[in-house]
């Protein structure tokens, strides 16, 4: 099976932009994870889909968003983008709740 | 609420020799723990998971930790470090119930030496 991917790997964006983040999970898993990775904070939990439904949702402000669709793959969407947003963004799958997670490989955003 | 603690943000070792990563976890209710590894430019790879059966678990490349109640601890160890095993690892513990939501700790970069 393919594991999970994430486009794009590497992105640029200057202050106050908006950006999205897609994230295709493993055949067959039905849950998505979104996480970010700075060097500052660690990795922390953004949100959380399950069946098209948001699940749990981490402490961030409003302008991170996401979304599953019935295919399971999911975006997270970021809006007015400030440089504390360059991070290495993590997307991860697992068949259901309390099931193994697998990570996919992130795309790394960097706001000039 | 849970949380983490690895202590040490940096270990070197020298190839051969026993890698001991350390861990202790916060949690009001039994946790589910997990290590997992980060190589340079990629995601997390699991290592191993503990979910309340056996307290010493086995995972992948090697390692082991040991789940410890009396000691909050789930220290991941390796008798011998290869090269390969240079890595950032994390520990992270997660809540039993409806979630996925996984809570890490600051990471433990580990070097190798020849």
């Amino acid at each position: 099976k393919a594991g999970v991917t994430q486009t794009p790997r590497y992105l640029i964006k200057t202050r106050g932009q908006q950006v999205t983040l897609s994230c295709s999970p493993i055949s067959g898993h039905r849950s998505v994870s979104w996480y970010q990775q700075t060097p500052g904070q660690g990795l922390q939990f953004l949100f959380e889909y399950f069946s098209e439904t948001q699940r749990n949702k981490g402490n961030f402000p409003g302008r991170f968003s996401g979304r599953q669709f019935s295919n399971s793959r999911s975006e997270m969407n970021v809006s007015t983008l400030e440089l504390g947003d360059s991070a290495l963004y993590l997307c991860a799958s697992s068949l259901d709740q309390q099931e193994t997670q697998y990570f996919g490989p992130g795309t790394r955003l960097l706001v000039l | 609420a849970q949380s983490v603690t690895q202590l040490g943000s940096h270990v070197s070792v020298s190839e051969g020799a026993l890698v001991l990563l350390r861990c202790n976890y916060s949690s009001s209710v039994p946790p589910y723990l997990f290590w997992y590894v980060q190589y340079p430019n990629q995601g997390l790879q699991l290592l191993l998971k503990y979910t309340s059966a056996a307290t010493l678990v086995k995972g992948i490349n090697g390692f082991e930790a040991e789940f410890k109640k009396s000691e909050t601890s789930f220290h991941l160890t390796k008798p011998s470090a290869h090269m390969r095993d240079a890595a950032e690892y994390f520990c992270a513990v997660s809540v039993r119930g409806a979630t996925n939501k996984l809570i890490f700790g600051t990471g433990t970069l580990l070097a190798v030496q020849p």
